[in-house]
């Protein structure tokens, strides 16, 4: 089945620190791969998204890289700021899951001065 | 920003009493969706629509129910609403299998 799998949080960083969020997927045929952001009382906000193995997907500083290989699209940000505090959610979606999204159960990210 | 819009943001109700949600949207996109979202479960899906009077269930379709009479409205109601049922509930909109837009949600409360 089709199923998306995030690291546990919440995750504290200080600014300007490097961030990862592990995400991994389990899919069948060759689904696109995304991120979102929640903001705090707001909806999910569409981050960066790939398509296809080896699309690496950016946006604001962020960056994911479709690893076919490995069945990953981790997050990573050279220097986060106090204003990527929020929770971040990985999905898949594609032509064999039926048009729905399968959404990782989110890592809330707190950067702190 | 895509066009979406919930109704109401919040809304606190008593145990056993219908309870419907709108989501209205100007993107005239084919696809609409109902999730929850709790602690601890990340978002889950309710119901979607495919088109106009085409909808299907989603994971957690257990006490809720939908409708879809216009391309840009898609209404979800709790028949007799559980306290198993405060949430917040979000739509979305989309193309497919494309990305996804959410709304701002609505807070539900239940009694």
């Amino acid at each position: 089945g089709n199923s998306v799998t995030q690291m546990e949080g919440p995750v504290t960083l200080s600014e300007e620190a490097f961030l990862t969020i592990n995400c991994t997927y389990t899919a069948t045929g060759y689904p696109s791969l995304f991120w979102y952001v929640q903001y705090p009382g707001e909806g999910l906000q569409l981050l960066l998204k790939a398509t296809k193995a080896d699309d690496k997907g950016s946006n604001k500083g962020f960056e994911a890289t479709y690893r076919k290989e490995t069945t990953s699209f981790h997050l990573e940000k050279g220097s986060v700021q106090v204003s990527d505090s929020a929770v971040y959610f990985c999905a898949l979606s594609g032509p064999n899951t039926g048009n729905q999204f399968y959404f990782g159960t989110g890592t809330s990210l707190t950067v702190i001065p | 920003d895509a066009g979406i819009t919930q109704s109401p943001r919040h809304k606190v109700t008593e145990t056993g009493t219908p309870v419907t949600l709108r989501c209205h949207q100007t993107e005239n996109h084919r696809y609409m969706y109902w999730y929850r979202q709790d602690p601890g479960h990340g978002l889950r899906l309710i119901h979607y629509s495919y088109g106009v009077k085409d909808t299907d269930k989603g994971e957690v379709s257990d006490g809720y129910s939908v409708s879809r009479s216009k391309t840009e409205d898609f209404l979800l109601t709790l028949e007799s609403a559980t306290s198993s049922q405060t949430s917040v509930y979000f739509c979305a909109i989309g193309q497919e299998f494309y990305e996804q837009y959410f709304g701002p949600g609505t807070r539900l409360t239940v009694t």
